[in-house]
């Protein structure tokens, strides 16, 4: 069936260092790729989006990469912040089946002061 | 505009009980997908309704339902409760249905079997 991997599941890093996050899809038919960040006892929230029509996208410390024939994308956080600690989700559009959202098992990023 | 609400927020069960859920998505919004969320296995996908029909479903036994109703809100019910349908159930709305609709997820609500 299809899945979505993600890797790291834990992720520690200091203020001010980068942290990568990386998924890989098994659909090659998927097009949409978007990034959740849930912090603890909250909602997840869209952090950023890329659809398969483009390689990167950028928004402010914050951008995502895809590369359609690996089948993989990732997130890029530069700057850490302590704010930035939180679970990490990607998820990926998957048309088989009906189509539907298919989410990664979540990184959990913290940012040490 | 209001966020997608939930309710109840928190609830305690017992095996074999039933419980309904509600959502209710942002204004406008047509789809609402509902998801099953636990520490062992991320967030699953349970189903999905767009203008009052389920327009896909997940791998989640019969005993998992939901509906739509006109003005988009959305229930989902658990029949004959078991004690590993503890999680936290979050459902979430976009405008229309399909690939590059961004989801927006409710708070959820935190469902406990004992």
């Amino acid at each position: 069936g299809e899945n979505v991997e993600q890797h790291p599941s834990t992720l520690s890093v200091q203020e001010g260092d980068s942290a990568v996050i990386k998924c890989t899809y098994s659909d090659s038919a998927s097009n949409y790729f978007p990034w959740y960040k849930q912090e603890l006892g909250k909602r997840p929230q869209l952090i950023i989006d890329i659809r398969s029509n483009v390689g990167e996208k950028k928004d402010q410390r914050i951008a995502v990469t895809l590369n359609k024939t690996a089948k993989h994308f990732s997130l890029h956080i530069t700057e850490t912040q302590p704010e930035d600690s939180a679970v990490y989700f990607c998820a990926a559009w998957g048309y088989n089946q009906g189509g539907k959202l298919i989410f990664g098992q979540g990184t959990e990023l913290s940012v040490k002061p | 505009k209001a966020g997608v609400t939930q309710t109840p927020r928190y609830l305690i069960k017992t095996r074999g009980q039933q419980v309904t859920l509600s959502c209710s998505p942002i204004s406008g919004h047509r789809s609402v997908s509902w998801y099953q969320q636990t520490p062992g296995q991320g967030l699953q996908f349970l189903f999905e309704y767009f203008s009052e029909t389920q327009r896909n479903k997940g791998n989640f036994p019969g005993r998992f339902s939901g509906r739509q109703f006109s003005n988009s809100r959305s229930e989902m019910n658990v029949s004959t409760l078991e004690l590993g349908d503890s999680a936290l159930y979050l459902c979430a709305s976009s405008l229309g249905q399909g690939a590059g609709e961004t989801q927006y997820f409710g708070p959820g609500t935190r469902l406990l079997v004992l």
